[in-house]
Protein backbone atom coordinates (compact mmCIF):
# COMPACT_ATOMS: atom_id res chain seq x y z
CA UNK A 1 0.00 0.00 0.00
CA UNK A 2 1.44 3.25 -1.08
CA UNK A 3 2.03 5.96 1.81
CA UNK A 4 1.83 9.32 1.03
CA UNK A 5 2.65 12.02 4.02
CA UNK A 6 2.23 15.44 4.54
CA UNK A 7 3.83 17.39 7.71
CA UNK A 8 3.01 18.99 9.41
CA UNK A 9 -0.76 18.04 10.25
CA UNK A 10 -1.52 21.95 11.13
CA UNK A 11 -0.04 24.75 11.16
CA UNK A 12 -1.04 28.61 12.67
CA UNK A 13 1.23 31.62 11.44
CA UNK A 14 0.58 34.87 11.49
CA UNK A 15 -0.13 37.44 8.37
CA UNK A 16 2.46 38.27 7.07
CA UNK A 17 4.69 35.22 7.54
CA UNK A 18 5.86 32.99 5.19
CA UNK A 19 5.71 28.90 5.46
CA UNK A 20 6.26 26.08 3.77
CA UNK A 21 5.11 22.45 4.45
CA UNK A 22 6.29 18.57 3.23
CA UNK A 23 4.70 15.70 1.08
CA UNK A 24 6.96 12.85 1.08
CA UNK A 25 5.88 9.90 -1.35
CA UNK A 26 7.63 6.56 -2.57
CA UNK A 27 10.41 7.57 -5.09
CA UNK A 28 10.33 4.35 -6.81
CA UNK A 29 6.34 4.90 -7.39
CA UNK A 30 6.28 8.22 -9.60
CA UNK A 31 4.46 9.23 -12.35
CA UNK A 32 2.86 12.69 -10.89
CA UNK A 33 2.22 14.61 -7.90
CA UNK A 34 -0.62 16.85 -7.37
CA UNK A 35 -1.01 19.77 -5.13
CA UNK A 36 -5.05 20.91 -4.10
CA UNK A 37 -5.79 23.38 -1.91
CA UNK A 38 -9.23 22.80 0.26
CA UNK A 39 -11.38 25.50 1.84
CA UNK A 40 -14.41 23.99 3.98
CA UNK A 41 -17.47 23.20 2.17
CA UNK A 42 -15.55 23.89 -1.25
CA UNK A 43 -14.35 22.11 -4.15
CA UNK A 44 -10.51 21.53 -3.64
CA UNK A 45 -8.77 23.73 -6.09
CA UNK A 46 -6.05 21.96 -7.95
CA UNK A 47 -2.67 24.01 -7.05
CA UNK A 48 -0.13 22.20 -9.32
CA UNK A 49 0.87 19.16 -11.52
CA UNK A 50 4.37 18.12 -10.82
CA UNK A 51 5.82 15.63 -13.08
CA UNK A 52 9.64 16.12 -13.78
CA UNK A 53 12.28 16.02 -10.74
CA UNK A 54 14.03 19.53 -10.00
CA UNK A 55 10.74 21.14 -11.19
CA UNK A 56 9.48 24.11 -9.28
CA UNK A 57 5.98 25.93 -10.13
CA UNK A 58 4.57 29.05 -9.13
CA UNK A 59 0.95 30.51 -8.71
CA UNK A 60 1.19 34.08 -7.19
CA UNK A 61 2.53 33.75 -4.04
CA UNK A 62 2.28 29.82 -3.59
CA UNK A 63 5.26 27.93 -5.27
CA UNK A 64 6.18 24.41 -4.89
CA UNK A 65 9.22 21.73 -6.15
CA UNK A 66 9.85 18.67 -6.49
CA UNK A 67 12.36 15.76 -5.96
CA UNK A 68 11.50 12.48 -7.06
CA UNK A 69 14.67 10.80 -6.06
CA UNK A 70 14.41 11.15 -2.66
CA UNK A 71 10.50 11.38 -2.73
CA UNK A 72 9.57 14.84 -1.27
CA UNK A 73 7.70 17.97 -2.48
CA UNK A 74 7.46 21.19 -0.69
CA UNK A 75 5.01 23.78 -0.77
CA UNK A 76 5.78 27.58 0.16
CA UNK A 77 3.19 30.42 0.81
CA UNK A 78 5.29 33.80 0.69
CA UNK A 79 3.58 36.48 3.07
CA UNK A 80 0.56 34.35 4.01
CA UNK A 81 -3.03 36.17 4.05
CA UNK A 82 -6.20 34.67 5.87
CA UNK A 83 -7.64 33.98 2.64
CA UNK A 84 -4.91 31.73 2.30
CA UNK A 85 -6.25 29.49 5.48
CA UNK A 86 -6.95 26.01 3.64
CA UNK A 87 -6.59 22.46 3.79
CA UNK A 88 -3.17 21.71 1.75
CA UNK A 89 -3.74 18.37 -0.16
CA UNK A 90 -0.93 16.45 -1.92
CA UNK A 91 -1.46 13.10 -4.30
CA UNK A 92 0.52 11.14 -6.02
CA UNK A 93 0.06 9.67 -9.01
CA UNK A 94 2.35 6.13 -9.29
CA UNK A 95 1.57 5.67 -12.83
CA UNK A 96 -0.69 6.61 -15.95
CA UNK A 97 -3.35 4.88 -15.76
CA UNK A 98 -3.70 4.85 -11.84
CA UNK A 99 -5.87 6.60 -9.03
CA UNK A 100 -4.49 9.17 -7.16
CA UNK A 101 -3.18 8.42 -3.29
CA UNK A 102 -3.89 11.22 -1.10
CA UNK A 103 -1.74 12.22 2.08
CA UNK A 104 -3.60 13.33 4.79
CA UNK A 105 -3.48 17.35 3.97
CA UNK A 106 -2.19 20.15 5.98
CA UNK A 107 -3.95 22.48 7.49
CA UNK A 108 -2.85 26.11 7.62
CA UNK A 109 -4.71 28.74 9.81
CA UNK A 110 -3.62 32.61 9.07
CA UNK A 111 -3.74 34.38 11.80
CA UNK A 112 -4.39 38.50 10.95
CA UNK B 1 -14.97 28.54 -15.45
CA UNK B 2 -16.55 25.63 -15.71
CA UNK B 3 -17.30 23.03 -12.89
CA UNK B 4 -18.00 19.53 -11.08
CA UNK B 5 -21.21 19.79 -9.52
CA UNK B 6 -22.67 17.61 -6.91
CA UNK B 7 -25.92 17.23 -5.12
CA UNK B 8 -27.17 17.12 -2.55
CA UNK B 9 -24.62 18.74 -0.98
CA UNK B 10 -25.57 17.21 2.62
CA UNK B 11 -27.81 13.90 2.96
CA UNK B 12 -29.11 11.81 6.13
CA UNK B 13 -30.26 8.87 5.31
CA UNK B 14 -31.34 5.85 7.86
CA UNK B 15 -29.01 2.64 8.16
CA UNK B 16 -30.14 -0.06 5.37
CA UNK B 17 -31.31 2.48 2.86
CA UNK B 18 -30.12 3.39 -0.53
CA UNK B 19 -28.41 6.06 -1.28
CA UNK B 20 -27.83 7.94 -4.89
CA UNK B 21 -25.26 10.68 -4.99
CA UNK B 22 -25.55 12.78 -8.25
CA UNK B 23 -22.39 14.46 -10.30
CA UNK B 24 -22.74 16.60 -13.41
CA UNK B 25 -18.87 16.69 -14.44
CA UNK B 26 -17.88 18.89 -17.55
CA UNK B 27 -18.76 18.10 -20.42
CA UNK B 28 -16.08 17.20 -22.64
CA UNK B 29 -14.33 15.31 -19.64
CA UNK B 30 -13.69 11.48 -20.61
CA UNK B 31 -12.22 10.50 -17.15
CA UNK B 32 -14.46 10.18 -14.09
CA UNK B 33 -13.98 9.29 -10.45
CA UNK B 34 -15.56 8.71 -6.91
CA UNK B 35 -13.48 9.57 -3.93
CA UNK B 36 -14.38 9.63 -0.09
CA UNK B 37 -13.22 11.39 3.11
CA UNK B 38 -13.93 10.21 6.57
CA UNK B 39 -13.80 12.78 8.84
CA UNK B 40 -10.30 12.99 10.40
CA UNK B 41 -8.91 10.69 7.49
CA UNK B 42 -7.09 10.75 3.97
CA UNK B 43 -9.50 11.14 0.94
CA UNK B 44 -9.94 7.29 -0.37
CA UNK B 45 -10.29 6.60 -3.64
CA UNK B 46 -12.88 4.59 -4.70
CA UNK B 47 -13.84 4.00 -8.54
CA UNK B 48 -12.65 5.35 -11.73
CA UNK B 49 -14.74 5.26 -15.13
CA UNK B 50 -13.87 5.55 -18.43
CA UNK B 51 -15.30 4.69 -21.56
CA UNK B 52 -18.70 3.75 -19.91
CA UNK B 53 -17.12 1.43 -18.23
CA UNK B 54 -15.22 0.80 -14.71
CA UNK B 55 -11.49 1.20 -15.01
CA UNK B 56 -10.57 0.69 -11.93
CA UNK B 57 -11.60 0.04 -8.27
CA UNK B 58 -10.31 -0.43 -4.20
CA UNK B 59 -11.20 -2.52 -1.92
CA UNK B 60 -13.62 -0.51 -0.26
CA UNK B 61 -15.98 -0.69 -3.47
CA UNK B 62 -17.67 -3.16 -2.98
CA UNK B 63 -20.98 -5.49 -4.24
CA UNK B 64 -22.79 -2.36 -2.38
CA UNK B 65 -21.14 0.34 -4.34
CA UNK B 66 -22.45 0.83 -8.43
CA UNK B 67 -21.47 3.59 -10.37
CA UNK B 68 -23.63 4.19 -13.45
CA UNK B 69 -23.93 7.52 -16.35
CA UNK B 70 -27.24 6.86 -16.84
CA UNK B 71 -27.57 9.39 -20.13
CA UNK B 72 -24.41 10.89 -21.13
CA UNK B 73 -24.40 13.70 -18.26
CA UNK B 74 -24.89 12.54 -15.16
CA UNK B 75 -21.94 10.43 -12.96
CA UNK B 76 -24.16 8.78 -9.89
CA UNK B 77 -22.29 6.24 -6.92
CA UNK B 78 -25.32 4.55 -5.88
CA UNK B 79 -25.00 2.76 -2.02
CA UNK B 80 -27.57 0.51 -1.76
CA UNK B 81 -27.56 -0.81 2.02
CA UNK B 82 -26.11 2.03 3.28
CA UNK B 83 -23.98 1.58 7.41
CA UNK B 84 -22.68 3.85 9.62
CA UNK B 85 -18.95 3.25 8.33
CA UNK B 86 -20.51 4.80 5.31
CA UNK B 87 -20.74 8.52 6.41
CA UNK B 88 -18.02 10.78 5.09
CA UNK B 89 -18.02 13.41 2.26
CA UNK B 90 -18.04 11.93 -1.41
CA UNK B 91 -16.04 13.77 -3.87
CA UNK B 92 -16.53 13.16 -7.56
CA UNK B 93 -14.16 14.35 -10.23
CA UNK B 94 -13.63 14.19 -13.87
CA UNK B 95 -10.91 15.09 -15.86
CA UNK B 96 -10.20 15.34 -20.30
CA UNK B 97 -6.86 13.29 -19.25
CA UNK B 98 -5.91 10.88 -16.74
CA UNK B 99 -3.49 13.44 -15.14
CA UNK B 100 -5.58 16.13 -14.41
CA UNK B 101 -8.30 16.56 -11.92
CA UNK B 102 -11.28 18.99 -11.69
CA UNK B 103 -13.29 18.20 -8.23
CA UNK B 104 -17.10 18.83 -6.99
CA UNK B 105 -17.42 20.60 -4.25
CA UNK B 106 -19.01 17.23 -2.39
CA UNK B 107 -21.88 15.67 -0.50
CA UNK B 108 -21.52 14.66 2.97
CA UNK B 109 -23.62 11.58 4.15
CA UNK B 110 -24.61 10.86 6.96
CA UNK B 111 -25.88 7.54 8.08
CA UNK B 112 -27.88 7.33 11.14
Amino acid sequence: ILNVEQSPQSLHVQEGDSTNFTCSFPSSNFYALHWYRWETAKSPEALFVMTLNGDEKKKGRISATLNTKEGYSYLYIKGSQPEDSATYLCALKPSGNTPLVFGKGTRLSVIA
Amino acid sequence: EPEVTQTPSHQVTQMGQEVILRCVPISNHLYFYWYRQILGQKVEFLVSFYNNEISEKSEIFDDQFSVERPDGSNFTLKIRSTKLEDSAMYFCASGRQENGYTFGSGTRLTVV
